[in-house]
């Protein structure tokens, strides 16, 4: 147990819907990261938080958000679903921003969309 | 172009056989790691590496800058070993790049 929990594990949805998956880091870390693994593109970092600010922009789509909230938890929000949005979504936390620092991945949420 | 190559992409050992998994990225670099999957889908980091070599357990795990390469080793594999493994590496910006994956069987 990494100590990241993400909820829900399982979404199955239609296209055109709006989804929030959200994360709640390790006690103690500040910073989360999100990412996609679907069977045709694998993992993709998407974008990551430090203590309430986006810190970097990976291949996240403009249909996609995600905030961080002031107890650190963080939420994905994705809308206008696609069927090719159907994927695995893993958070990731971390103690802070340095490269030093390791990632612990929650289980993740498996998004279906159809 | 994939920013991060892997090979082999499927391997199948006996128990007990030495396991190299290599990497090759082609970005400027601040860390690279090496993954775990389960075919649960549950995600563990094993290394993060940014020059040399480290080692846990029956795991090693070394990066050669200059050559852009890294290597996963895996001594006295063991069943338990099976799982994909993806390299993953993080550029100065920030940007993370993901490997396609090495999905390891290791049959006792």
């Amino acid at each position: 147990d990494s100590g990241v929990t993400q909820t829900p594990k399982h979404l199955i949805t239609a296209t055109g819907q709006r989804v929030t998956l959200r994360c709640s880091p390790r006690s103690g870390d500040l910073s989360v990261y999100w990412y996609q693994q679907s069977l045709d593109q694998g993992l993709q970092f998407l974008i990551q938080y430090y203590n309430g600010e986006e810190r970097a922009k990976g291949n996240i789509l403009e249909r996609f958000s995600a905030q961080q909230f002031p107890d650190l938890h963080s939420e994905l929000n994705l809308s206008s679903l696609e069927l090719g949005d159907s994927a695995l979504y893993f958070c990731a936390s971390s103690l802070t921003v340095g490269v030093t620092y390791e990632q612990y991945f929650g289980p993740g949420t498996r998004l279906t969309v159809t | 172009k994939n920013e991060v190559e892997q090979s082999p992409q499927n391997l199948t050992a006996q128990e007990g056989e030495f396991i190299t998994i290599n990497c090759s990225y082609s970005v400027g670099i601040s860390a690279l790691h090496w993954l775990q999957q389960h075919p649960g889908g549950g995600i563990v980091s094993l290394f993060m590496l940014s020059s040399g070599k480290k080692k846990h357990g029956r795991l090693i795990a070394t990066i050669n800058i200059q050559e852009k390469h890294s290597s996963l080793h895996i001594t006295a594999s063991h069943p338990r070993d099976s799982a994909v493994y993806i390299c993953a590496v993080r550029s100065p910006g920030n940007q993370f790049y993901f490997g396609t994956g090495t999905s390891l069987t290791v049959i006792p």
